[in-house]
């Protein structure tokens, strides 16, 4: 069973497009991060919320955090090429005492469309 | 900066061979993670370290895969004997300690065992 459930897997759209993907657990957690993937390279950091209810702007996109901190979602206003990767959701998990572990979704495959 | 650097990018050899992936971590940052990513399960960790010593070692799949971290600027994964299902991208990431630090990953070693 997955810690974190990420929908759609994948995403294709055409420049201009709104889009949600959406990061949903049965747990609850202190704090969430999205990276993004690019092909070829390592995921990169885009925001993290750590706010039951929180809101966070990055340029075109938007992310939210659960009122009860289970889920997430981003959101992307006029989506463009260079919008597209693997977006992943990721959580810390405690390996015990103050050592926390992250693990991540499974990612939404994005594909914006010239 | 020069982020976190893998070595090699890219790894190509026969079932039963040994092979040994390389990781130097942002200098000052003390937690050091490797990940495996493949399309099925996607990103898995592995192991991590906090200050050179192994916290959680629960992800490594069994015991022909071993890893070491003889200082703070260096790590090695390593598969012995390697098998075909052993084929997947590699990361390694490292942060400072913290439940929100950000994870900087590497751009991976794309491991092909045939």
């Amino acid at each position: 069973t997955q810690l974190l459930e990420q929908s759609p897997q994948f995403l294709s759209i055409q420049e201009g497009e709104n889009l949600t993907v959406y990061c949903n657990s049965s747990s609850v957690f202190s704090s969430l991060q999205w990276y993004r993937q690019e092909p070829g390279e390592g995921p990169v950091l885009l925001v993290t919320v750590v706010t039951g209810g929180e809101v966070k702007k990055l340029k075109r996109l938007t992310f939210q955090f659960g009122d009860a901190r289970k889920d997430s979602s981003l959101h992307i206003t006029a989506a463009q090429p260079g919008d597209t990767g693997l977006y992943l959701c990721a959580v810390r998990a405690s390996s015990g005492g103050s050592n926390y572990k992250l693990t991540f979704g499974k990612g939404t495959l994005l594909t914006v469309n010239p | 900066d020069a982020g976190v650097i893998q070595s090699p990018r890219h790894e190509v050899t026969e079932m039963g061979q040994e092979v040994t992936l390389r990781c130097k971590p942002i200098s000052g940052h003390n937690s050091l993670f490797w990940y495996r990513q493949t399309m099925m399960r996607g990103l898995e960790l592995l192991i991590y370290f906090n200050n050179n010593v192994p916290i959680d070692d629960s992800g490594m799949p069994e015991d022909r895969f071993s890893a070491k971290m003889p200082n703070a600027s260096f790590s090695t994964l390593k598969i012995q004997p390697s098998e075909p299902r052993d084929s997947a991208v590699y990361f390694c990431a490292s942060s400072l300690r913290g439940i929100n630090s950000p994870l900087h990953f590497g751009n991976g070693t794309r491991l092909t065992v045939t």
